[in-house]
């Protein structure tokens, strides 16, 4: 069975400053990675995802996320935030050829002026 | 693509009564999920179905619960006798043959139970 951890439930930041949300990730299989963000009272939209390759994946809206193997993690960054970024972001893992994603608790990224 | 689109978006039910949420996805996509999210919590997998086959259901899917897709297209999620717990947003997504690996999502019903 896979698990997902966000040690984060919240982060804030200033406007334009870089950030990082934490994902980190069990399982004795090889996984899929994804990020999803979710705003407020809508459904979820993919932001990247590693399926394999380049262990760097850059996604939409400025988004970019580095798969560690070794270290199970797949973190997200941006190197500069906008007030538009504030949402839910959840990490979720998929063992291929299945069909369950299997998410996180999800990071609420609060940016302000 | 007109998106994966779900009716109601909000529903608000008494305990006890029935509900019954619709999911339309992306035209084409075969595969089809159901999500539920409590608050504060990510998504936990409920069921999916491959064209009109449900083909996989989480122990989350107690005997009160019941998902279709009669004709492989829309499906539907039916709750009887409702209860406080499962007041939640109920997500809908659908998947393509050719790429299984990227669930779209709608936009979710939210359930409210009084």
């Amino acid at each position: 069975a896979q698990s997902v951890t966000q040690l984060d439930s919240q982060v804030p930041v200033f406007e334009e400053a870089p950030v990082e949300l934490r994902c980190n990730y069990s399982s004795s299989v090889s996984v899929y990675l994804f990020w999803y963000v979710q705003y407020p009272n809508q459904g979820l939209q993919l932001l990247l995802k590693y399926l394999s390759g380049s262990t760097l994946v850059k996604g939409i809206n400025g988004f970019e996320a580095e798969f560690n193997k070794s270290q199970t993690s797949f973190h997200l960054r941006k190197p500069s935030v906008h007030i538009s970024d504030t949402a839910e972001y959840f990490c979720a893992v998929i063992t291929p050829g299945f069909q369950k994603l299997v998410f996180g608790t999800g990071t609420r990224l609060l940016v302000s002026p | 693509d007109t998106g994966v689109s779900q009716d109601p978006r909000h529903k608000i039910t008494k305990r006890g009564q029935n509900v019954t949420f619709r999911c339309d996805p992306i035209s084409e996509h075969n595969r089809l999920y159901w999500y539920r999210q409590t608050l504060g919590q990510g998504p936990e997998f409920l069921t999916y179905f491959q064209n009109e086959a449900q083909l996989e259901k989480s122990r989350l899917l107690s005997d009160r619960f019941s998902a279709e897709r009669p004709k492989g297209s829309f499906s539907t999620l039916e709750i009887q006798r409702t209860e406080q717990g499962d007041s939640a947003m109920y997500l809908c997504a659908s998947s393509s043959p050719a790429r299984t690996d990227e669930q779209f999502f709608g936009p979710g019903t939210r359930l409210t139970v009084l």
